[in-house]
């Protein structure tokens, strides 16, 4: 699967909007960019995903830029509820027999400031 | 919905013995999954499954085995339980295999082997 950046960490203050960067310069056309995040000692949690477009639904946003290189998961009023673990993946849609993982890096922590 | 229910959530097993994490969703399902997360490295693919009847392995499948006869269940068998295998494991599932829709997971087995 082609690599994605994320910082390591960020802050946010409660109740403003947050917005997490993911750089994947390597895309290609097939590949999809998911968001999961990790709240402490739980699962995985899926966010949201897109191709190409930007997608909205009622977690967050997903802003993919025209080259597809980047993308920026929007949240639009950051809670205590959101301090998590976020993790931008690259998956691509046919990969083939014995390709079916989710490749999670480290990922960014987000802090939610009271 | 209950999503996807893992059981049990915690387990102390000693060297040598064998057990199976139970997996079940109710989502009718067509793709399944065990992962394990361990500190620092992220989560990696054990075992996965497309559809009932049908099983492969992942990146990490050494010391477990899986089977799928029904839609909904899909437990993961340790054989003979090592430290090494000590973990948090987490199921997941999605309504298709090819990533186009967003994974489920369920919320983890913490097991300890000593």
């Amino acid at each position: 699967d082609a690599k994605t950046t994320q910082p390591n960490s960020m802050e946010s203050n409660e109740e403003e909007p947050v917005h997490l960067p993911c750089n994947h310069s390597t895309i290609s056309g097939t590949d999809y960019i998911h968001w999961y995040r990790q709240l402490p000692s739980q699962g995985p949690e899926y966010v949201i995903h897109g191709l190409t477009s930007n997608v909205n639904n009622r977690m967050a946003s997903l802003a993919i830029a025209e080259d597809r290189k980047s993308s920026t998961l929007i949240l639009h009023r950051a809670t205590l509820r959101d301090a998590a673990v976020y993790y931008c993946i690259l998956s691509p849609a046919y990969s083939g027999a014995g390709s079916y993982q989710l490749t999670f890096g480290k990922g960014t922590k987000l802090s939610v400031i009271p | 919905n209950a999503g996807v229910t893992q059981t049990p959530k915690f387990q102390v097993l000693k060297t040598g013995q064998s057990m199976t994490l139970q997996c079940a969703q109710d989502m009718n399902h067509e793709y399944m999954s065990w992962y394990r997360q361990d500190p620092g490295m992220g989560l990696r693919l054990i075992h996965y499954s497309v559809g009932a009847g049908i099983t492969d392995q992942g990146e990490v499948p050494n010391g477990y085995n899986v089977s799928r006869s029904t839609t909904e269940d899909f437990p993961l068998r340790l054989l003979s339980a090592a430290p090494s295998q000590t973990s948090v494991y987490f199921c997941a599932s999605s309504y298709r295999w090819d990533r186009s829709e967003g994974y489920t997971f369920g919320s983890g087995t913490r097991l300890t082997v000593v």
